[in-house]
């Protein structure tokens, strides 16, 4: 069965230090791959999305990157992180016919 | 992604069917109907979806209008675990892009 793991469960970064996490899915292959963000009291917001090694798609410019080094892994990155940053960020994967999408647990993340 | 209004919340009494309501008058034809639901601190769980036809999984069943306006999801015995925001999203099947709006907050009451 297909599993998607997402890490760490969660983060304290202070502002301007660097940021990476890291989501991993298990039994599939070629996942559409998705980060997405909810601020506290918000609704999800899509980041990035992916269809294919190195394939990223930004939804929002702002100062978060994505890669995808291999087919099942999707990185979330910052160079400084800023106040902003702070949310419940998710980790999805879907099948490329788009049946239903499932999530990772999140990482709550605080900038501090 | 085609509009969805839901209410903002809901109460259902323990045991109870849940019938949570999802407009989406501006559908288009291969547009498909999706319920998640989202579990405080937890990433969204799929629930089901459909096209035209009602629809039954093991969580929920999903009722579509013959003109495809509306939906209803039914959670048939609510339980307290239920409780979650729950999100209808109007989507074609080749899109990309999820795109979940505030949702209906159901409390479950025991």
């Amino acid at each position: 069965s297909q599993t998607i793991h997402q890490w760490p469960a969660t983060l304290v970064q202070p502002v301007g230090s660097p940021l990476s996490l890291e989501c991993t899915v298990e039994g599939t292959s070629n996942p559409n791959l998705y980060w997405y963000r909810q601020a506290a009291g918000r609704g999800l917001q899509l980041l990035f999305y992916s269809v294919g090694i190195g394939q990223i798609s930004s939804e929002v410019p702002q100062n978060l990157s994505a890669s995808r080094p291999q087919d099942r892994q999707f990185i979330l990155s910052s160079k400084k992180l800023l106040l902003s940053d702070s949310g419940f960020y998710l980790c999805a994967w879907s099948s490329p016919a788009n049946y239903g999408y499932t999530f990772g647990s999140g990482t709550r993340l605080t900038v501090v | 992604d085609a509009k969805t209004t839901q209410p903002p919340s809901m109460d259902c009494a323990e045991g109870r069917a849940a019938n949570l309501p999802c407009n989406h008058s501006t559908i288009s034809g291969n547009e498909y109907v999706y319920w998640y639901r989202q579990i405080h601190s937890q990433g969204p769980q799929y629930i089901i979806h459909g096209l035209k036809n009602n629809e039954t999984n093991e969580m929920a069943s999903l009722i579509i209008t013959e003109d495809r306006k509306s939906s209803t999801l039914i959670l048939p015995h609510a339980t307290l675990r239920d409780t979650a925001v729950y999100y209808c999203i109007a989507t074609g099947a080749g899109s990309y892009q999820l795109t979940f709006g505030k949702g209906t907050k159901l409390s479950v009451i025991p």
